[in-house]
């Protein structure tokens, strides 16, 4: 079954403690992006990648690391989280390189609480 | 930044009545697309309509896009407690490898 796959589901931090979301794909797709998702503001990108090794930054990412060493993988990485990246997050993929310009396959989502 | 806003925020009806969602956007869009979300869960593609279309239809649903106003809206006719869920549109640019996406409507269908 094609799916974007993202774990955790769900995760209760502290503050200042790194972890890392994982997001993986079986679609063979080339573009790949983290969403974070937050009441009345909607999605936001935090970062994309469109290829293997290359990655860049979307609206806010502040306080977030991403790699994409595979291209089924695409880790979310914070190294020291603070509790205002207590959000809903998602993962994407898309087809193409360019994310804009197809449609975006998401994850069930990963709800970080940072205390 | 926020491309599109949709309108309105949230909408309730009674089961077999149309539902209709708007979407406004403020630059030059390559393409829009409709996103359906259950509560809290990951968002679906519904539909997808290029700058040079003016309207699609997928099942019950049909999308408009008229690029003069900028706008765009999804109807969906004879609904059902199902749709109940919220929904975003979102819009690629030629410009920038970025979908971006709008606040959303929520919809509730009462049975």
């Amino acid at each position: 079954e094609a799916q974007v796959t993202q774990n955790p589901r769900y995760l209760i931090t502290v503050t200042g403690k790194k972890l890392t979301v994982t997001c993986s794909q079986n679609m063979n797709h080339e573009y790949m992006s983290w969403y974070r998702q937050d009441p009345g503001l909607g999605l936001r990108q935090i970062y994309y990648s469109m290829n293997v090794e290359v990655t860049d930054k979307g609206d806010v990412p502040e306080g977030y690391k991403v790699s994409r060493k595979e291209k089924r993988n695409f880790p979310l990485i914070l190294e020291s989280p603070s509790p205002n990246q207590t959000s809903l997050y998602f993962c994407a993929s898309s087809l193409s390189t360019s994310g804009a310009k197809n449609i975006q396959y998401f994850g069930a989502g990963t709800r970080l609480s940072v205390l | 930044s926020q491309q599109g806003e949709e309108d309105p925020q949230a909408l309730s009806i009674q089961e077999g009545e149309n539902a209709t969602m708007n979407c406004s956007y403020k630059t030059s869009i390559n393409n829009l697309q409709w996103y359906r979300q259950n509560s809290g869960r990951g968002l679906v593609h519904l539909i997808l309509i290029r700058s040079n279309e003016r309207e699609k239809h997928s099942g019950r649903l049909r999308v408009t896009l008229d690029t003069s106003k900028k706008s765009s809206s999804l109807l969906i006719t004879a609904s059902r407690a199902a749709d109940t869920a919220s929904y975003f549109c979102a819009t690629g640019s030629y410009n920038t490898d970025k979908l971006i996406f709008g606040t959303g409507t929520r919809l509730q269908v009462f049975p």
